[in-house]
Parts: C-alpha cells; sequence; structure tokens
C-alpha cells in the first residue's frame, strides 16, 4: 500500500530535549515537505527537499533541523531552541519533476511538552 | 475562507443541500491550486486541483470554479453527506513546489 508513514503518532518533549520526528514516503516522490500546524489554523512550512542530500528552510525553520539522506525518508528534529514546540506535525511529498502536483500527506505527530 | 485566530469560520448545511467553500488568494502569480479535507487527528485529503488556465473543474460530487481576476477559489460539493464534516483548506502554488495554505473553513453536515 503505498503512501506517507509518519510516527509517532503522539510524542512529548521534555524542557531542554531535542525529538525527532519520522516521516517515510514510499511512493517515489522527489520531494518531501514539513509543516506545523497550530489549534483552528493553516499549515505553515519548516523545511522542505526538492532532492536527495538538498533541503531549502520554509517560513518558521528556526528550531528546527532536517534530513535528507535517503529518497524515502525525511526526519524532523524538534530542537530545544524552538520554544514553542507544542503543535500537529505534517509531513508530505509531491512527484516534484512532472509539473504541477498536488502533495500528498501523512496523518501528523502531535507533540506535547511535559 | 480566512482564519481569524482560534476560530475557524463554520458552515452549516443541511444533509442533501448544495456546499459552497469560498477561499481568498493572495499571490495574482500564483499557477495552481488545491483543495484539502482535513479530518480531525488527520493529515489533508487531496479532493481536487485546478491550474490557472482553467475557471472550472469538475470531480466527483465537487467542482472547483476559478475567478484570477478577483483571486477567489471556490470549492462546490454537490449533495453534502455526514461524512464531507470536515475542515477544508484551499493552497496556491507560485514559484517552485511550495504551497501556501489557506486558514480553512470548518463543514459541518446537520442530519
Amino acid at each position: 500500500d503505498g503512501g506517507i508513514t509518519q510516527s509517532p503518532k503522539y510524542l512529548f518533549r521534555k524542557e531542554g530535549q531535542n525529538v525527532t520526528l519520522s516521516c517515510e514516503q514510499n511512493l517515489n516522490h522527489d520531494a518531501m515537505y514539513w509543516y506545523r500546524q497550530d489549534p483552528g489554523q493553516g499549515l505553515r512550512l519548516i523545511y522542505y527537499s526538492q532532492i536527495v542530500n538538498d533541503f531549502q528552510k520554509g517560513d518558521i525553520a528556526e528550531g528546527y533541523s532536517v534530513s535528507r539522506e535517503k529518497k524515502e525518508s525525511f526526519p524532523l528534529t524538534v530542537t530545544s531552541a524552538q520554544k514553542n514546540p507544542t503543535a500537529f506535525y505534517l509531513c508530505a511529498s509531491s512527484m516534484s519533476k512532472v509539473g504541477n502536483q498536488p502533495q500528498h500527506f501523512g496523518d501528523g505527530t502531535r507533540l506535547s511538552i511535559l | 475562507g480566512e482564519s481569524v485566530g482560534l476560530h475557524l469560520p463554520t458552515l452549516s448545511v443541511q444533509e442533501g443541500d448544495n456546499s459552497i467553500i469560498n477561499c481568498a488568494y493572495s499571490n495574482s502569480a500564483s499557477d495552481y491550486f488545491i483543495w484539502y479535507k482535513q479530518e480531525s487527528g488527520k493529515g489533508p485529503q487531496f479532493i481536487i486541483d485546478i491550474r490557472s488556465n482553467m475557471d472550472k473543474r469538475q470531480g466527483q460530487r465537487v467542482t472547483v470554479l476559478l475567478n484570477k481576476t478577483v483571486k477567489h477559489l471556490s470549492l462546490q460539493i454537490a449533495a453534502t453527506q455526514p461524512g464531507d464534516s470536515a475542515v477544508y483548506f484551499c493552497a496556491e502554488k507560485a514559484a517552485g513546489n511550495k504551497l501556501t495554505f489557506g486558514g480553512g473553513t470548518r463543514v459541518l453536515v446537520k442530519p
């Protein structure tokens, strides 16, 4: 079954701790994205990657880091520098080399502070 | 469908009626638009898309209309069903593959 898998579904972070959110896709998509969603709001772009070993900052990259060592994986680390990390985090992917294509989303990771 | 902080605009519709969800987009250079449906605790689900060289596109029970003159996008859902209850987002794409999302509209279907 093709799709995007995010894990864990729920995650708790202690003060001063870095946590890593997993995103895996088996759609053979080139591009992958991380968004943050706060209650009652739309999605804001954190980081995106158009190709393996390359990624760019989105609109709210401060306090986050990513890597793209494999085409199918795009993990997001929420660092201790992110002072307000409580949110719903969504990963998406798309075929970037075929003109306008929709992004497809995983089912998210909800991060909370302990 | 503009967001006002924590209070999403809400559209209440009777089961069986048609729904119209509106979205004002910001960038006149945007050339691609998408509607997503998001149910509670899940990721957004693709509904339908439209390119800027079109003004209407139809899917199964859904129609998207694009008015570039006033930068307005709408999603029409025919014969709305209880399963259509969700938050609906529009998204626009200008340069590259980056999408900009609207704030969302909550649709509540009354039985």
